[in-house]
């Protein structure tokens, strides 16, 4: 099975910052890596899929990039509603798998 | 739009069993694959199964296969989830979603869920 680590688990940060995320994965995933975006008691919601690719109605301040075992999520400057919690999750194979998660806060 | 609306949850005693079910409107349910995903209170996204839109694939997280089970019964727009020998690790927000592309089961997206349904497993 493919295990996701992903860092940091938290990170403060204030509006207008440059934000980065990581995710790593055990083995090659290709580019079968999605990024989400969850608010608490919400469900989660995709903001990056295929490692780059933009959800249809998510912000152009997110990014995502990597291939085969690294990837990074990037917010260029920080909003209020960015405050969230993050998590990568591969789709490569079965079983899929999560990283542990960033809680982006307010510094 | 997509709407997935999950039910079944709610206090059960350890050993005990729960189905849960989660009810497709909004687009065609036979066509797609669909999966249940899961999140303990104040803790990460679990991934826990998959079906295929035909119901003849079925793949599982290992820590769950065997006492974990989905469904889907395709005339009733409705996935399952059955749940059996609950113990308090499988205390949880359940959440259903659906694939973002019909019939392919291969890299198959969860991309739209259902707001979920809570499962407490205690005495």
């Amino acid at each position: 099975d493919i295990q996701m680590t992903q860092s940091p688990s938290t990170l403060s940060a204030s509006v207008g910052d440059r934000v980065t995320i990581t995710c790593r994965a055990s083995q090659s995933i290709s580019t079968w890596l999605a990024w989400y975006q969850q608010k608490p008691g919400k469900a989660p919601k995709v903001l990056i899929y295929k490692a780059s690719s933009l959800e249809s109605g998510v912000p152009s301040r997110f990014s995502g990039s990597g291939s085969g075992t690294e990837f990074t999520l990037t917010i260029t400057s920080l909003q209020p509603d960015d405050f969230a919690s993050y998590y990568c999750q591969h789709y490569h194979s079965y079983p899929y798998s999560f990283g542990q998660g960033t809680k982006v806060e307010i510094k | 739009q997509v709407q997935l609306v999950e039910s079944g949850g709610g206090v059960v005693q350890p050993g005990r069993s729960l189905r849960l079910s989660c009810v497709a409107s909004g687009f065609t349910f036979t066509s797609y694959p669909m999966f249940w995903l899961r999140q303990a209170p104040g803790k990460g996204l679990q991934w826990v199964a998959a079906i295929s839109h035909d119901g003849n694939r079925k793949y599982y997280a290992d820590s769950l296969k065997g006492r974990f089970t989905i469904s889907r019964d395709n005339a009733e727009n409705t996935l399952y989830l059955q749940m059996n020998t609950l113990g308090p690790e499988d205390t949880a927000v359940y959440y259903c979603a659906r694939a973002g592309n019909i019939v392919v089961m291969v890299a198959a997206l969860p991309r739209h869920w259902g707001q979920g349904t809570l499962v407490s497993v205690s005495s």
